[in-house]
């Protein structure tokens, strides 16, 4: 299957710092990338669509100002959390659409960004 | 509302059992319906993935069964074995580009020695 990285795998921040976490398509293009949040023990939550040369589309419940998303490039997104707080301590997962290529519809998953908050 | 519903929260099968996950979806535009495997801190990684237009696929040890008159989808692990432990998620999704997956919200499997 097609590769997904993330960047950083771990962070510990301090409050009021922000965080940049990346998500690279590594051998496919990718017009969309989607960002979800994972509590434990919990399922994926959808935070934001991430398309290619355009603003994201975020979920109900997401503030867009807090998580800012930007996709510069098809094989490239990235989600900053600004000013974090410790209610914001989640694992954060990307994944990427095959837009070529490939089954219209499959996803692929980065390994994920644990995200500590003190 | 919870689109997509996953059964049993959690699951425990002895080695070389047939564990058995199901999930029910309630939206008709749904077109494509993947499983995944997540072990603990990792992203979930594509098993296998069914579209409406057959009724069954199995790749290996996997098989999803599809009913679309009743809107449910399943995953079978046959010979189930110790590394198979993992949290599995149903997911549905619509075909058009850009739309994300919805998820179920996962079965705990542990299948013992």
């Amino acid at each position: 299957g097609a590769v997904v990285s993330q960047h950083p795998s771990r962070v510990i921040c301090k409050s009021g710092t922000s965080v940049k976490i990346e998500c690279r398509s590594l051998d496919f293009q990718a017009t969309t990338m989607f960002w979800y949040r994972q509590f434990p023990k919990q399922s994926l939550m959808l935070m934001a669509t991430s398309n290619e040369g355009s603003k994201a589309t975020y979920e109900q419940g997401v503030e867009k100002d807090k998580f800012l998303i930007n996709h510069a490039s098809l094989t490239l997104s990235t989600l900053t959390v600004t000013s974090a707080h410790p209610e914001d301590s989640s694992f954060y997962i990307c994944s990427a659409r095959v837009t070529s290529g490939g089954p219209s519809n499959e996803q692929f998953f980065g390994p994920g960004t644990r995200l500590t908050v003190l | 509302q919870q689109q997509v519903k996953q059964s049993p929260q959690s699951l425990i099968v002895q080695k070389g059992g047939i564990s058995i996950i199901n999930c029910a979806y309630e939206n008709t535009a749904f077109d494509y319906f993947p499983w995944y495997q997540q072990f603990p801190g990792k992203g979930p990684a594509l098993l296998i993935a069914i579209r409406p237009d057959v009724s069954e696929k199995k790749e290996g040890r996997f098989t999803i069964s599809f009913n679309k008159s009743a809107k449910q989808f399943s995953l079978h692990i046959m010979d189930s074995q110790p590394g198979d432990s993992a949290t599995y998620f149903c997911a549905a999704s619509k075909r058009q580009a850009g739309t994300a997956l919805i998820f179920g919200k996962g079965t705990t499997l542990s299948v013992s020695s």
